[in-house]
């Protein structure tokens, strides 16, 4: 199993572009999420999954949009990126109709906005 | 609205030394887990503990989880270089996994020989 995969690694964008952060998984988690990590803020919850076709927001949503059309796959899109979106990003995956829902997390994401 | 917080944010300490790092949180729940991350890295899953008293042990990590003080600990037993990083506690608050995992802002640990 590869577990779970993200791309790109590392991004550089201009203030307004949009862009797709992939998040893919290979092991039927039924949930997904995605979370940014900033130095000294831990990592906050943008958006999550809990199955096929049904997404919530999470603690800092704004500025982003999510998809959930098949079980493996879990796109971030970033609409038109500022400055305070540059950030690493981490997508994680977990079970949910069975313990211990432990998150597995993917390599990450490093994203920069300029 | 659920609070993590970790203590000490920072942590310088030589080898052979034990230490305890907790981590409090505001709201009932009965899961909690710590992650490891390396610079640069992502995170990786130290312990899972399901249930008020829980402990568990892997090498010189030791977690504990106290459900009525809203209290688990991480302890460093002997404490040797390898073990630099920067850990993290996170709470499941909804129980089932399903809103997310609330984290503390970490714990950054220093091994010096």
């Amino acid at each position: 199993n590869a577990g779970v995969t993200q791309t790109p690694k590392f991004q550089v964008l201009k203030t307004g572009q949009s862009m797709t952060l992939q998040c893919a998984q290979d092991m039927n988690h039924e949930y997904m999420s995605w979370y940014r990590q900033d130095p000294g803020m831990g990592l906050r919850l943008i958006h999550y999954s809990v199955g096929a076709g049904i997404t919530d927001q999470g603690e800092v949503p704004n500025g982003y949009n999510v998809s959930r059309s098949t079980t493996e796959d879990f796109p971030l899109r970033l609409l038109s990126a500022a400055p305070s979106q540059t950030s690493v990003y981490f997508c994680a995956s977990s079970r949910l109709t069975s313990g211990p829902y432990e998150q597995y997390f993917g390599p990450g994401t490093r994203l920069t906005v300029t | 609205e659920l609070k993590v917080e970790q203590n000490p944010l920072f942590l310088s300490m030589q080898e052979g030394k034990n230490y305890t790092i907790y981590c409090n949180y505001s709201t009932t729940s009965d899961r909690l887990y710590w992650y490891r991350q390396d610079p640069g890295k992502s995170l990786e899953s130290l312990f899972v503990l399901l249930s008020n008293g829980a402990v568990k042990q892997e090498g010189r990590l030791m977690a504990s989880l106290d459900t009525k003080a809203r209290l688990s600990t991480l302890h460093i037993t002997a404490a040797v270089h390898d073990l630099s990083a920067t850990y993290f506690c996170a709470v499941d608050l909804s129980g089932g996994g399903a809103d997310g995992l609330t984290f503390g802002k970490g714990t950054h640990l220093i091994i010096q020989p």
